[in-house]
Formats: C-alpha cells, structure tokens, sequence
C-alpha cells in the first residue's frame, strides 16, 4: 500500500461545477497536511495547508478526517485556469523528517 | 525577491558523465532537498539536509551525490553510476516541518 494514495483522473468537469479530491494516508503519527498544485512542466506550489477544523480559502476548501486517514480537496465554481495535477502532501513533524507526496489526480475545467 | 533558483533549466548528459545541478536559495531556510519527478508519477526524494555540512539519503540516492558547504546553496550531482537519469529535478527548501518551497526545475535528458 503506498503511503499517499490519491485516484490519479483525470477529472473532466465544465466550467462552474464543484469537484472533490480525496487523498488517503497510512502514517497515522502524520502531523502536517497540504495540497499542491502543478501546472504542466512546472514546479509544485503550495494551494493550502489542511487543519484538523477544515479550512477554506475563496473556492477551495480543505478538510482533514484523522480517524478514517484521509485529506480532502474541494474546488467551487470552477475556472478554466484550475486545470492543473493536485497533489496530496503529508508530513511527520517530530522526529526524522519525511514528507509524502502522492502522484497527483489531473483535473480538466471545459468552456 | 525571496526564493530558489535552479540552474540550468535544461541538461544534457552525455554517457559515462557526471553532471551538476544547482540550487541556491536566499530564503534562510535550513531544510533543503532534492526531488526527481517522472512523468505521471509523484515526486520522490533524492537527498535531504537539515542543516550545513549534514545531509541525508532519501528514497532513490543510488547514483547521486550533493554537498551542503553553505546554507544558501544545495548542488546535485548525477552520477554516471546513475543508468536512468532522465527526468525532472526539483530543488525545495523548508522553513518548518512539511511545508516545501520548490525551485523551477531542472529537466535532465540524456544525449
């Protein structure tokens, strides 16, 4: 079992539709949460942190479920310019560092 | 402005060669690593180093090698113990635990 699990799409959606991402994790001392977004031939960047109480920043809304292991990612309204891979990322905080990027799950917004 | 700057963007390499990826950045960040990318797959860790002249073995090292001489500046070098090279190199720096700031990327090929 891999250790950031994420359904790698592509997700084809219209412009304005609501879609959701989920990520699963199997470190259960994992610490910290993050969703990254990368364009085609570029760098990763960082979307948003994810807390334990949910977070939301304009139409992106995060959300951790510790007891069942799993981030989720979602995104209202969608534009045209949020086709992109979003990438699930976990982290320990204590001890030896390590953090966990999952493949990525390619979204596709239509006109 | 603040950030991690790759040099080159792209590298060729010849058989039997080593070549040398660059990796500065001006964000005083302790944490710095090394991440190759190949396509449709996650990102996986090469190297890391928590502090100056200390530096660890991440997942794939086999055939790579960096220095960590001075805080700012975190080179990769590909061996030519390396027999799979190409793909996309990413330089990150972390100013806490989890949180990745990641460089432009170098993409390598091999002649």
């Amino acid at each position: 079992r891999k250790e950031v699990e994420q359904d790698p799409g592509p997700f084809n959606v219209p412009e304005g539709a609501t879609v959701a991402f989920n990520c699963t994790y199997s470190n259960s001392a994992s610490q910290s949460f993050f969703w990254y977004r990368q364009d085609c031939r570029k760098e990763p960047k960082l979307l948003m942190s994810v807390y334990s109480s949910g977070n939301e920043d304009g139409r992106f809304t995060a959300q951790l479920n510790r007891a069942s292991q799993y981030i989720s990612l979602l995104i209202r309204d969608s534009k045209l310019s949020d086709s992109a891979t979003y990438l699930c990322v976990v982290s320990p905080n204590t001890g030896g560092f390590k953090t966990i990027f999952g493949a990525g799950t390619r979204l596709f917004v239509k006109a | 402005d603040g950030g991690i700057t790759q040099s080159p963007k792209y590298l060729f390499r010849k058989e039997g060669q080593n070549v040398t990826l660059s990796c500065e950045q001006n964000l005083n960040h302790d944490a710095m690593y090394w991440y190759r990318q190949d396509p449709g797959q996650g990102l996986r860790l090469i190297y890391y180093s928590q502090i100056v002249n200390d530096f660890q073995k991440g997942d794939i090292a086999e055939g790579y090698s960096v220095s960590r001489e001075k805080k700012e500046s975190f080179p990769l070098t590909v061996t030519s113990a390396q027999k799979n090279p190409t793909a996309f190199y990413l330089c990150a720096s972390s100013p806490d635990w989890g949180r990745l700031d990641f460089g432009a990327g170098t993409r390598l090929s091999v002649l």
